[in-house]
């Protein structure tokens, strides 16, 4: 089935640098991929779409400048954190539909997650 | 955002016992998904409903769309052990089916 990868699962940096997280879809193409942000014990927060080829589309209240995004192939979206803080510290999951699987049947793809620590 | 609203956040019970999760929102949503999350994965589908009214069937899990596509429910016959996680609903906008925004969540913990 298709699968989401997630990269990396952890990882632990200092405030002030730059994060970057990557997903890939391994066995389809996804022109659309999302990223949300889990904090402990919560739901997930839908911070921005992906747009492969185009720029990205960001919820209300999310900083884009802190959080670039770029989707420069139909396989690969990448979400930095930039000037990282200890608030930034979450679960970062992103996600992806295969658009072979139907327009509404078809299931969110996650990755595995990325547990973000600021120190 | 279109919010959904899951209740109750928190539900323990006995291996056995029958279960009602709800999910609800006053927009209409063109489907809404049903997933099972374990602490550091990433949420694993269980059920799309698209069909008002829909009502599906997944071994002990029961899933039903409102006729109105504004809410659902998972109902869990006998839980089991193996049932805990954190259940979370997801509906996708009528003018973006795509895009999904998540509910509130429900942390289940069946006790054996």
């Amino acid at each position: 089935g298709a699968v989401v990868s997630q990269h990396p699962s952890r990882v632990i940096c200092k405030s002030g640098t730059s994060v970057k997280i990557e997903c890939r879809s391994l066995d389809f193409q996804a022109t659309t991929m999302f990223w949300y942000r889990q904090f402990p014990k919560k739901s997930l927060m839908l911070m921005a779409t992906s747009n492969e080829g185009s720029k990205a589309t960001y919820e209300q209240g999310v900083e884009k400048d802190k959080f670039l995004i770029n989707h420069a192939s139909l396989t690969l979206s990448t979400l930095t954190v930039t000037s990282a803080h200890p608030e930034d510290s979450s679960f970062y999951i992103c996600s992806a539909r295969d658009p072979g699987q139907g327009k509404y049947n078809s299931p969110l793809h996650f990755g595995n997650g990325t547990r973000l620590t600021v120190t | 955002t279109q919010l959904l609203e899951q209740s109750p956040q928190f539900l323990s019970i006995q291996e056995g016992e029958n279960l009602t999760v709800y999910c609800n929102s006053s927009s209409v949503f063109s489907s809404l998904q049903w997933y099972r999350q374990e602490p550091g994965e990433g949420p694993v589908l269980l059920v799309t409903v698209v069909t008002g009214g829909e009502v599906k069937k997944l071994k002990r899990l029961t899933f039903q769309f409102g006729d109105a596509r504004k809410d659902s429910s998972l109902h869990i016959t006998a839980a089991q052990p193996g049932d805990t996680g954190l259940y979370l609903c997801a509906g996708a906008g009528v003018y973006n089916f795509n895009k999904f925004y998540f509910g509130s969540g429900t942390k289940l913990n069946v006790k054996p």
